[in-house]
């Protein structure tokens, strides 16, 4: 079987850097993506590492390293708007999307 | 575009009754899958497609029988609601390889609740 871990809860305040971290036990997957989703909205895409290393998308970051079984995604200058769930997944050569049980992010003031 | 459409955004339905969830997509995506979401939780696939008359069970299959018939519409059907079908249900769809990320686009869902 396939199955993700992250934490629960990650509380920062304004301006502050996060990092969420993402473990997996998978027999095989194409890459990791992250998803953000507010209270009440739908999941959006955030980013995608098909490959070991870090990808940068604004004041997104997100990281992979397959022999260690691992992803973070980090979030760089805290805003308010960037409370949400963030939810990590696989696409496994099934054509199947796992995703992990979602990390609540709070940003304080 | 549209995008992902689904309906209806709330149901509420008796023990025993049955339903059809529907979602459309208009941007010509192969895949498209259906996932519940309980409090607290990560998405769970129900069901998934990857093209026109294929069909195939993700996680969560029971008590739910998908179909689709054309590229844009896969709708979900719950044969007996059970209160343990109460969640939220997302429809979502992806180009299926022509990128590489392979980005789902999620509808804005349906909350359902069967007493």
């Amino acid at each position: 079987g396939q199955s993700l871990e992250q934490p629960s809860e990650v509380t920062a305040v304004e301006g502050a850097i996060v990092q969420i971290n993402c473990t997996y036990q998978t027999s095989g997957f194409y890459g990791l993506s992250w998803y953000q989703q507010h209270d009440g909205g739908a999941p959006t895409f955030l980013s995608y590492n098909a490959l070991d290393g870090l990808e940068e998308t604004g004041r997104f970051s997100s990281f992979l390293s397959r022999s260690d079984s691992y992803g973070y995604l980090l979030l760089q200058e805290l805003q308010m708007k960037d409370s949400a769930s963030y939810f990590c997944a696989v696409k496994n050569y099934g054509q199947n999307f796992v995703f992990g049980p979602g990390t609540r992010l709070s940003v304080l003031p | 575009n549209a995008g992902v459409t689904q309906t209806p955004k709330f149901q509420v339905l008796k023990t025993g009754q049955s339903m059809t969830l529907q979602c459309a997509q208009d941007m010509n995506h192969e895949y498209m899958s259906w996932y519940r979401q309980d409090p607290g939780m990560g998405l769970r696939l129900i069901h998934y497609s990857v093209g026109a008359g294929i069909t195939d069970q993700g996680e969560v299959p029971n008590g739910y029988n998908v179909s689709r018939s054309t590229t844009e519409d896969f709708p979900l059907r719950l044969l007996s609601a059970a209160p343990s079908q109460t969640s939220v249900y997302f429809c979502a769809s992806s180009d299926l390889g022509q990128t590489p990320a392979n980005e789902q686009f999620f509808g804005p869902g349906t909350r359902l609740t069967v007493l």
